[in-house]
């Protein structure tokens, strides 16, 4: 089955900086990739996703970009403001159409 | 668009007494719902996947008899666990998609199981 890693774990950051999750998967058929923010006692939200047949793609401060080479994915934010702070996961889905989670990555933004 | 609800936000049950939940489509047909559990600090692991009208497709590890879903209708599924213990005590959260074969899933606020 699929497997998605997730780093880093914590990644703590000054307001205004850049802020970059890292993921790989290990199922080559696996085509499509969202990242979903979770705040703390709250479901998951999809904040951007992205498909096998496309690179990179933005969304105001956020960029998803994807490398099915190597097997890996990007979450960028850029300009980061203390309202960022959350747990973001990343996954993968491919055959059954089921999401396969990475450990997640807990940002913290320093006003 | 795309809301779906949960109900409970919150319970707190005895030990070997039964609860249900109920995961709602506010403003959409769910072809698909899903049930995962998350533990503190922890990610979100896959339950079992309810397509409406037919048995739940269990993963493996997850206990169908204890874990019983239901999913009666386009827009709600529940998920009853059953003869709860403490280890049971986790956040459960639903999620649906719209189209079957749709790779999005939108997701519920999730419900805080505390088994005493």
């Amino acid at each position: 089955g699929e497997n998605v890693e997730q780093h880093p774990s914590t990644l703590s950051v000054q307001e205004g900086d850049s802020a970059v999750i890292k993921c790989t998967y290990s199922d080559s058929a696996s085509n499509y990739f969202p990242w979903y923010k979770q705040e703390l006692g709250k479901g998951p939200q999809l904040i951007i996703d992205i498909r096998s047949n496309v690179g990179e793609k933005k969304d105001q401060r956020i960029a998803v970009t994807l490398n099915k080479t190597a097997k890996h994915f990007s979450l960028h934010i850029t300009e980061t403001q203390p309202e960022d702070s959350a747990v973001y996961f990343c996954a993968a889905s491919g055959a059954g159409n089921m999401l396969t989670f990475g450990g997640g990555t807990r940002l913290m933004v320093k006003p | 668009g795309a809301v779906v609800s949960q109900h409970p936000s919150r319970v707190i049950c005895k030990s070997g007494t039964s609860v249900k939940i109920e995961c709602r489509s506010l403003d959409f047909q769910a072809t698909t719902m899903f049930w995962y559990r998350q533990f503190p600090k922890q990610s979100l692991m896959l339950m079992a996947t309810s397509n409406e009208g037919s048995k739940a497709t269990y993963e493996q590890g997850v206990e169908k008899d204890k874990f019983l879903i239901n999913h009666a209708s386009l827009t709600l599924s529940t998920l009853t666990v059953t003869s709860a213990h403490p280890e049971d005590s986790s956040f459960y959260i639903c999620s649906a998609s719209i189209l079957a074969g749709a790779y999005e899933q939108y997701f519920g606020p999730g419900t805080r199981l505390t088994v005493t």
